[in-house]
C-alpha cells in the first residue's frame, strides 16, 4: 500500500526552463510534507517543506504547492541548472498520528540538459 | 561539523553471517532513524528512536535489531544476514519528530549480502 506516490520515474529538462516534479498521497491524515533531494553515493538532503495549514511555500528557486483537496503536491524549480540532476523524494508525515513516522516516494529523477 | 557520521560505508558480507552499523550524530538530536533503500522502493524506515535508551520499530523491522545507548549513537545489527537484506542503509535524525522538522541523512552504508 503506497501511500506516497511519485508517478515519473524520470524526467528531463532544458537549463533554464522550469522543472515541475510531482507527488500525491493516499492517507488525509497526512500534515507535514517535505522534499529531499539526494545525488547519487550521497545520502537524501532537505529541500524544502510546507505545512497542511499552506498552500504554497518558497525558496529561492524552489517552489512547492500543495492541493489538500486533490492529494497532491509539486515541485517547481525555476530555472533548472545542471546542478540540480539529482534524485528527488517527497515525504509526508501526520505528527502526532499514528504513524509519527516519514513516508518516502519511490523518487524521480531529474536530469537538467546544459 | 560532521552532521550524521555511518560506519562502514561499504560492506560484503556471506548468509548468516552478524554485523552491526553504527551511526553518530553529533547535532544533539533526540530522534534517530534507520531506512533502507532499494530500488524502486523509495526510503522505508526499519527501526526508530525518540531519546536515549528507546527504540520502536518501523514498516520494515524483521531480521533487524537497534541499540540507543547514548544519544548520539543508533546501532542497526543484522544478526543473521540474508540476501534479501542487500540494500543501502541511511541514517537520520532530527531534533524533534518527523511531523514539523526535516530529517539530517548520512550518506549511508552499501550492503551486499552474497
Amino acid at each position: 500500500d503506497q501511500q506516497v506516490k511519485q508517478n515519473s520515474p524520470s524526467l528531463s529538462v532544458q537549463e533554464g526552463r522550469i522543472s515541475i516534479l510531482n507527488c500525491d498521497y493516499t492517507n488525509s491524515m497526512f500534515d507535514y510534507f517535505l522534499w529531499y533531494k539526494k545525488y547519487p553515493a550521497e545520502g537524501p538532503t532537505f529541500l524544502i517543506s510546507i505545512s497542511s495549514i499552506k498552500d504554497k511555500n518558497e525558496d529561492g528557486r524552489f517552489t512547492v504547492f500543495l492541493n489538500k483537496s486533490a492529494k497532491h503536491l509539486s515541485l517547481h524549480i525555476v530555472p533548472s541548472q545542471p546542478g540540480d540532476s539529482a534524485v528527488y523524494f517527497c515525504a509526508a508525515s501526520d505528527y502526532g498520528g499514528a504513524t509519527n513516522k516519514l513516508i518516502f516516494g519511490t523518487g524521480t529523477l531529474l536530469a537538467v540538459q546544459p | 561539523n560532521a552532521g550524521v557520521t555511518q560506519t562502514p560505508k561499504f560492506r560484503v558480507l556471506k548468509t548468516g553471517q552478524s554485523m552491526t552499523l553504527l551511526c553518530a550524530q553529533d547535532m544533539n538530536h533526540e530522534y534517530m532513524y534507520w531506512y533502507r533503500q532499494d530500488p524502486g522502493m523509495g526510503l522505508r524506515l526499519i527501526h526508530y528512536s525518540v531519546g536515549e535508551g528507546t527504540t520502536a520499530k518501523g514498516e520494515v523491522p524483521d531480521g533487524y535489531n537497534v541499540s540507543r545507548l547514548k544519544k548520539q549513537n543508533f546501532l542497526l545489527g543484522l544478526e543473521s544476514a540474508a540476501p534479501s537484506q542487500t540494500s543501502v542503509y541511511f541514517c537520520a535524525s532530527s531534533w524533534r519528530g518527523p511531523g514539523n522538522q526535516p530529517q539530517h541523512f548520512g550518506d549511508g552504508t552499501r550492503l551486499s549480502i552474497l
